[in-house]
């Protein structure tokens, strides 16, 4: 069954530094989303990607912030400088174009560690 | 806005108890409604969906009805297991333009033998 990989499942990094997490969405979905879950807390929206732009982001989502989709298959997230609050779950979700039950599939998550 | 609330956890049950998990929604137009599953240590996963009113989603015996009258999306399955202890999210996806699942925050269920 395809699914949704991410990359790494776990990042511990430096407070000020930049983070790439990496995400391979199924291949014939069209619509790319980031979510993120601070621990013990609800997801939240931060981004989604269509047409090769941004289409819809969330405050969260400031200029801290960067989605690429580089290549046929990738979906990045980039935080140029990361902060301790920015520790979290980071998911990465995809979904097919069509009728309004089409669910979101989602990654394992790439869970940031902020020190 | 688009909303989703979900009871609070956690909800602690002995295995073979009945589970109900409440979710009530707000949104605009007809969206469809999600229930999704976080087992301890991995990513979100589908666990059943109702794309309009009345219709009801099931899956490893669990169910719950999309009731327009209500805006609720209750969660139930008739009797649990201890491999049921997750995290459950109740979510929807709103018609017309994107489609962005709106979360709500995760109800944790812990079921003892």
């Amino acid at each position: 069954e395809p699914e949704v990989t991410q990359t790494p499942s776990h990042q511990v990094t430096q407070m000020g530094q930049e983070v790439i997490l990496r995400c391979v969405p199924i291949s014939n979905h069209l619509y790319f989303y980031w979510y993120r879950q601070i621990l013990g807390q609800k997801v939240e929206f931060l981004v989604s990607f269509y047409n090769n732009e941004i289409s819809e982001k969330s405050e969260i989502f400031d200029d801290q912030f960067s989605v690429e989709r580089p290549d046929g298959s990738n979906f990045t997230l980039k935080i140029r400088s990361t902060k301790l609050e920015d520790s979290a779950m980071y998911f990465c979700a995809s979904s097919s174009p069509g009728d309004r039950g089409n669910e979101a599939f989602f990654g394992q998550g790439t869970r940031l560690t902020v020190v | 806005g688009n909303s989703v609330t979900q009871m609070e956890g956690p909800v602690t049950l002995s295995e073979e108890a009945f589970l109900t998990i409440n979710c009530t929604y707000t949104a605009t137009g007809y969206p469809s409604l999600f229930w999704y599953v976080q087992y301890p240590g991995e990513g979100l996963q589908l666990l059943l969906k109702a794309t309009k009113a009345d219709d009801k989603g099931s899956n490893k015996g669990f169910e719950a009805t999309y009731r327009k009258e209500t805006t609720s999306f209750h969660l139930e399955k008739g009797s649990v297991q201890v491999s049921d202890s997750a995290v459950y999210f109740c979510a929807l996806k709103r018609t017309g333009g994107s489609y962005i699942p709106t979360f709500g925050r995760g109800t944790s269920l812990i079921v003892h033998p």
